[in-house]
């Protein structure tokens, strides 16, 4: 079975300063991995998402992630936050494959502030 | 515009009333997907749909029921709502399958008295 988890539930970091928002997944095969964004009162949306492709995967508004599969993880990074950045972030896996169980499960999101 | 939509944005009502919360899209996606946002919880998926007439469990389903009669429309279900199913519910749309991007509505508050 596959799952995710997002360490920090709340992340505070100044303006400027490095953004790292961390999430480790569980998975028996190969999975696909997606970032997403909801800021106050909204639905979420997509920042990124990792298929397989390059590891690195750049994202907008500035993210980035890497898939690091020795390590299980997908960690979101930013080099320097910004005020707009303000939200919460959700880590996201599925799996590849031919399972008919094609559920999405996502980690249970981090607060980031941004302090000015 | 691409969107989805969802109706109503939010809802009080009462214990053993039944309601639907209706949602849309106008992308022509295939997959369809029903989510529960709770604190500390994040969104757990409660029905999905891989197309018309093809509806399947996620992890949380006791308590909904969906349709899928046309591709664009996908409501859910409470038969007899319960206070523990006061929530934040979203609905999501993916061009073919849960690999693609998903699309998200503005979310439906509901409070169930």
């Amino acid at each position: 079975a596959q799952s995710v988890t997002q360490l920090g539930s709340h992340v505070s970091v100044s303006e400027g300063a490095l953004v790292l928002l961390r999430c480790n997944y569980s998975s028996s095969v190969p999975p696909y991995l997606f970032w997403y964004v909801q800021y106050p009162n909204q639905g979420l949306q997509l920042l990124l998402k990792y298929t397989s492709a390059a590891t690195l995967v750049k994202g907008i508004n500035g993210f980035e992630a890497e898939f690091k599969k020795s390590e299980t993880s997908f960690h979101l990074t930013k080099p320097s936050a910004h005020m707009s950045d303000a939200a919460e972030y959700f880590c996201a896996v599925t799996t590849v494959g031919y399972s008919s169980a094609s559920k999405i499960i996502f980690g249970s999101g981090t607060r980031l502030s941004i302090r000015p | 515009e691409a969107q989805v939509t969802q109706n109503p944005r939010y809802l009080i009502t009462v214990t053993g009333k039944k309601l639907t919360v209706t949602c849309s899209q106008n992308m022509n996606h295939e997959y369809m997907s029903w989510y529960r946002q709770d604190p500390g919880l994040g969104l757990r998926q409660i029905y999905y749909s891989m197309n018309v007439e093809v509806t399947d469990k996620g992890d949380v389903p006791e308590g909904y029921k969906v349709s899928r009669k046309e591709k664009r429309n996908f409501p859910l279900i409470l038969e007899s709502p319960s206070p523990n199913q006061t929530s934040l519910y979203f609905c999501a749309s993916s061009l073919s399958s849960r690999y693609n991007e998903q699309f998200f509505g503005p979310g439906t508050r509901l409070t169930v008295l």
